[in-house]
């Protein structure tokens, strides 16, 4: 079964500073790979996706990730992050299988500082 | 803004007790995926109805059941509630057309049990 591992469950890091967070997901089939974010008392949005192609994708709100295959890795960055940015953050992987279900990690914490 | 609406916000049940949660999704979206997100964890695949039919299913007891409706709206059924029920419950919904689609979700329902 696949499963995804979210390395960090808080990350803190200054207002413009950059930030990683780091997913890592089982399989050795195809996978579709996302992040979502998580805004206090709210629903999941989603922020970028892999599916095919270029390995580094680009989302919303200046956040970028990159697939590599070999590390089995989706590593999610932005080079400079606001005080809105608080938030956490879900990785999903999906076989792209006919139910579209989606393995989530158990989500990293985004805390900016002033 | 993602066009998927839930209700209720939130909702207190006793133990033993039935609940249905309701979930509105876009005009045209044929699939919706019920997620449950204990608090501090990731989301977990329920199950997952694409035109008016159960199409996968996580690992969660028949108690957990589900409704999915022409006017794509639909339901979640949690018969018989357990105090470990208590959590949040997302439903996402994507227009199906091969590959994987995004998915949409909604703001949750926040379920607490006594």
């Amino acid at each position: 079964a696949q499963s995804v591992t979210q390395l960090d469950s808080q990350v803190p890091v200054f207002e413009e500073a950059p930030v990683e967070l780091r997913c890592n997901y089982s399989s050795s089939v195809s996978v579709y790979l996302f992040w979502y974010v998580q805004y206090p008392n709210q629903g999941l949005q989603l922020l970028l996706k892999y599916l095919s192609g270029s390995t580094l994708v680009k989302g919303i709100n200046g956040f970028e990730a990159e697939f590599n295959k070999s590390q089995t890795s989706f590593h999610l960055r932005k080079p400079s992050v606001h005080i809105s940015d608080t938030a956490e953050y879900f990785c999903a992987v999906s076989d792209g299988g006919s139910n579209y279900q989606l393995i989530w990690g158990a989500g990293t914490k985004l805390i900016i500082k002033p | 803004e993602t066009g998927v609406t839930q209700s209720p916000t939130h909702l207190i049940k006793t133990r033993g007790q039935q609940v249905t949660l309701r979930c509105s999704s876009q005009s045209g979206h044929n699939t919706v995926s019920w997620y449950q997100q204990a608090l501090g964890q990731g989301p977990q695949f329920i199950f997952q109805y694409y035109r008016e039919e159960e199409n996968g299913r996580g690992n969660f007891p028949p108690r957990f059941s589900g409704l999915q409706f022409p006017n794509y709206s639909s339901e979640l059924n949690v018969n018989a509630l357990e105090l470990d029920d208590s959590a949040l419950y997302l439903c996402a919904s994507t227009r199906r057309r091969g590959g994987t689609d995004t998915q949409y979700f909604g703001p949750g329902t926040r379920l607490t049990v006594l």
